[in-house]
């Protein structure tokens, strides 16, 4: 298993470019996540989807865009980058069942960005 | 309110030093899971533990260990006889009742040689 991929590694855009983040994971998790952690700081959470055309609001949505058309894959879109979106941009993922038991998120390797 | 505090910043110990990581938090669940993950200097994110909230026993993993206390909303992470490759910053996490993660701001944690 490849686990969870990111790609690109690493982009630099100009301010107003648009983009994006893609995101797969071949564990066959249901749960999907992106995260963005600024310079020092811990992680926040930008949207998540709990399974293939549903996602949702996490903590820091603003200025971004997901789709989850297929289990596998979680794409996060920049429309208009902002000096602001200037971070480290991590995609999880998960398996939930109904139970109580719960499975740890597994993550990607990261993609820096840098918006100028 | 959800939150996760890891109030050390930065930690510099010598090789072979024992360490421990502070990590408290607050939540109003009954049911609640912690977790422990380490971001050395590449990047990625490892997954180290998960601790429920009904299982308050200790947990040794090699030279790691974890203390939870719920009298005191802590989760003490500790590493005996540190090494250099434990280098990296952690970060102490709580699942909330809407499965996500509340993350703290990490530790910084330097090992000399």
């Amino acid at each position: 298993n490849a686990g969870v991929t990111q790609t690109p590694k690493f982009r630099i855009l100009k301010i107003g470019q648009s983009m994006t983040l893609q995101c797969a994971q071949d564990m066959n998790h249901n749960y999907m996540y992106w995260y963005r952690q600024d310079p020092g700081m811990g992680l926040k959470l930008i949207y998540y989807s709990v399974g293939a055309g549903i996602t949702d609001k996490g903590e820091v949505p603003n200025g971004y865009n997901v789709s989850r058309s297929t289990t596998e894959d979680f794409p996060l879109r920049l429309e208009l980058a902002a000096p602001s979106q200037t971070s480290v941009y991590f995609c999880a993922s998960s398996y939930r069942t109904t139970g109580i038991v719960y499975k740890p998120q597994f993550f990607g390797p990261g993609t820096r960005l840098t918006v100028l | 309110a959800q939150k996760v505090t890891q109030a050390q910043t930065e930690i510099s110990v010598v090789e072979k030093e024992d360490v421990t990581l502070d990590c408290v938090y607050e939540t109003r669940d009954t049911t609640y899971y912690l977790f422990w993950y380490k971001q050395p200097p590449s990047g990625e994110l490892v997954f180290l533990i998960r601790r429920n909230s009904f299982d308050e026993q200790n947990e040794i993993s090699g030279r790691y260990s974890w203390n939870f206390q719920k009298s005191t909303s802590s989760f003490n992470f500790t590493i005996t006889a540190s090494q250099v490759v434990d280098s990296a910053v952690y970060f102490c996490a709580l699942r909330d009742s809407n499965y996500q993660l509340i993350w703290g701001a990490g530790t910084k944690l330097i090992i000399k040689p």
